[in-house]
């Protein structure tokens, strides 16, 4: 595709339920991020994979947050029992090989836990 | 830890004027340095880099210079547009890292 897509681009949970957010990353990118931007912040670094490997994960705030890369394309987030603290935008990040190339973001995903 | 410090927003400007965003940053070694850019509804895009010590990364009339002795990297722009109305975020890429560190962000408003 042309950029990072992130699906659902809303998601509104009832406490303690769980959620999947979706990255699909641009074709080639051998590299993937996910952040979570807090309203009125700047992005927290979360996960990073290189191809299918989680090199990364030093981000994630809890063992309830757990994220997945299967075929090195396409990313899964998974937030189990959500609580309101999760309520944030969370943001996928892809880039080519090289770490100085640019790294090209998708439109994020806001959750509100309710 | 790494970390990136801008200053708070929101910067209210009328079109025209001059806009400064100062960052600073802490990081040991010689980090690459950012800024991104949100428009409204939109995703973050780089807006320029500098990837060493007094390199000035430019791009659509906004200017940075990577100032080491000062841990800095403001960001300048001479004449502002109501286009240029967003969100900007610094941001560190540590020499051997792979994940960015970004500041808060700041909100500028451009009035016609």
């Amino acid at each position: 595709g042309a950029g990072v897509s992130q699906s659902p681009r809303y998601k509104v949970a009832k406490r303690g339920q769980d959620v999947a957010l979706r990255c699909d990353p641009i074709s080639g990118h051998v590299s993937l991020f996910w952040y979570q931007q807090a309203l009125g912040q700047g992005p927290e670094f979360l996960t990073y994979f290189q191809n299918e490997a989680q090199l990364d994960k030093s981000g994630l705030p809890s063992d309830r947050f757990f994220a997945e890369r299967p075929e090195g394309s396409v990313s899964t987030l998974k937030i189990q029992r959500t609580q309101q603290e999760d309520s944030a935008v969370y943001l996928c990040a892809s880039r080519s090989t090289g770490r100085d190339t640019e790294a090209f973001f998708g439109q994020g995903t806001r959750l509100t836990v309710v | 830890g790494d970390s990136v410090t801008q200053m708070e927003g929101p910067v209210t400007l009328s079109e025209e004027a001059f806009l400064t965003i100062n960052c600073t940053y802490t990081a040991t070694g010689y980090p690459s340095l950012f800024w991104y850019v949100q428009y409204p509804g939109e995703g973050l895009q780089l807006l320029l880099k500098a990837t060493k010590a007094d390199d000035k990364g430019s791009n659509k009339g906004f200017e940075a210079t990577y100032r080491k002795e000062t841990t800095s990297f403001h960001l300048e722009k001479g004449s502002v547009q109501v286009s240029d109305s967003a969100v900007y975020f610094c941001a560190l890429l540590k020499a051997a890292g792979n994940k960015l560190t970004f500041g808060g962000g700041t909100r500028v408003l451009v009035k016609p």
